[in-house]
């Protein structure tokens, strides 16, 4: 069965760098998502991504990030200057066309903000 | 707004009890309603669904049905194993583009 994947499954990083985290969504589908969790905390929307643009985003998601469909199949996250509270479990997910379709989940991004 | 409330964990239960998750939900519009698990090490996976009201969604011995009166979608298993073991996620798709507003999540513990 097709699986969204993420990469890297950790990632550590000094406070102020910039970081990008990457998925390879299943590959029919059109519709791809940002979501984090930090640890005990509900897991929690980014932003939305469809036909090449955002068409959703949170309150969370300010200038600091950003996400690209750079080619047919990645899509990322990037954080510019991290801070310690951006430590958190970062999925990526993606769903066919449909509105009641289910979204499909990587294993996740660990992020260490040291 | 929406939002999506579970009962607190951790559940703790023998092999073979019956398991109930409380969820309920507040909504605008008609979202369809989700249980994702996410068992140690791995990542969310969909167990479940429903996309409307008195719909019920079955999966692995696992049941949830959309009742709208009472907002809710609790998720029951007649005879928990071992390998059920993981958290629960009670979920529900919002707005136009169909974000997921989650619940805390539920930690299940299944003891032999």
């Amino acid at each position: 069965e097709p699986e969204v994947t993420q990469t890297p499954s950790h990632q550590v990083t000094q406070m102020g760098q910039e970081v990008i985290l990457r998925c390879v969504p299943i590959s029919n589908h059109l519709y791809f998502y940002w979501y984090r969790q930090i640890l005990g905390q509900k897991v929690e929307f980014l932003v939305s991504f469809y036909n090449n643009e955002i068409s959703e985003k949170s309150e969370i998601f300010d200038d600091q990030f950003s996400v690209e469909r750079p080619d047919g199949s990645n899509f990322t996250l990037k954080i510019r200057s991290t801070k310690l509270e951006d430590s958190a479990m970062y999925f990526c997910a993606s769903r066919m066309t449909g509105g009641n379709q289910p979204q499909h989940f990587g294993d996740g991004t660990r992020l260490s903000i040291l | 707004g929406n939002s999506v409330t579970q009962m607190e964990g951790p559940v703790t239960l023998s092999e073979e009890a019956f398991l109930t998750i409380n969820c309920t939900y507040t909504a605008t519009g008609y979202p369809s309603l989700f249980w994702y698990v996410q068992y140690p090490g791995e990542g969310l996976q969909l167990l479940l669904k429903a996309t409307k009201a008195d719909d019920k969604g079955s999966n692995k011995g696992f049941e949830a049905t959309y009742r709208k009166e009472t907002t809710s979608f609790h998720l029951e298993k007649g005879s928990v194993q071992v390998s059920d073991s993981a958290v629960y996620f009670c979920a529900l798709n919002a707005g136009n583009n169909r974000k997921l507003i989650w619940g805390l999540g539920t930690s299940l513990a299944v003891n032999p």
